[in-house]
């Protein structure tokens, strides 16, 4: 089992949708979430980063933690075609190093 | 926000050169900085932890003496692929991260360069 699980999608929406992004983790000493973007031929761009179970929100980004059930989010509101991108959950313990899910391929068709 | 600048963007070389690749923190000082390879439609593979001042530390199957890293000073990381061949035809990126941020586990975060597109003939 991976120590990351995300879908890879590729997942295709229409232009205004709410898309939601998930990751599973089975490592319950991982204590710290991030999400990246990465545009094609391109770096990973941090989006959010969190260490709490809850919510965070962002303009019309939103990551939801839930440790309990080791499973993380990110809800992106009025998607547009400019979101088209891969996207990164990395989670971090301890160590600092982090681990990487596979990446989810979304496109937003306008 | 930290910013990492990584050059060059795309490098062709002939089969048999070595090409050097530089990954720099603008705005902060990295004591680590982290090499990466992907391919097309992959995630992340990390090759290496680069310490500043000391040797880095290679992931299990990473040829060290084919990706040379230096780390010489707390602003700048190199890595050198050595004696190229068209199978480390790939993509690289760099990270950094930045230890003089407070906010709780933010030391954590990577920040990462654009990349380098590495094309070996």
């Amino acid at each position: 089992q991976k120590e990351v699980e995300q879908d890879p999608g590729p997942l295709s929406v229409p232009e205004g949708a709410i898309v939601s992004l998930n990751c599973t983790y089975s490592n319950s000493a991982f204590q710290y979430f991030m999400w990246y973007r990465q545009y094609s031929r391109k770096g990973p761009e941090l989006l959010m980063y969190t260490y709490s179970s809850g919510n965070k929100e962002d303009g019309r980004f939103t990551a939801q933690v839930d440790k309990s059930s080791k499973y993380i989010s990110l809800f992106i509101r009025d998607s547009q075609p400019s979101d088209s991108a891969t996207y990164l959950c990395a989670i971090s313990g301890s160590a600092r190093q982090l681990t990487f899910g596979s990446g989810t391929q979304l496109t937003v068709l306008p | 926000g930290a910013v990492v600048s990584q050059h060059p963007s795309w490098v062709i070389c002939k089969s048999g050169t070595s090409v050097k690749i530089e990954c720099r923190s603008l705005d902060f000082q990295a004591t680590t900085m982290f090499w990466y390879r992907q391919f097309p439609k992959q995630s992340l593979m990390l090759m290496a932890t680069s310490n500043e001042g000391s040797k880095a530390t290679y992931e299990q199957g990473v040829e060290k003496d084919k990706f040379l890293i230096n780390h010489a000073s707390l602003t700048l990381s190199t890595l050198t692929v050595t004696s190229a061949h068209p199978e480390d035809s790939s993509f690289y990126i760099c990270s950094a991260r930045d230890p003089s941020s407070t906010i709780t586990g933010a030391k954590n975060i990577q920040y990462f360069g654009a990349g380098t597109r590495l094309s070996v003939l």
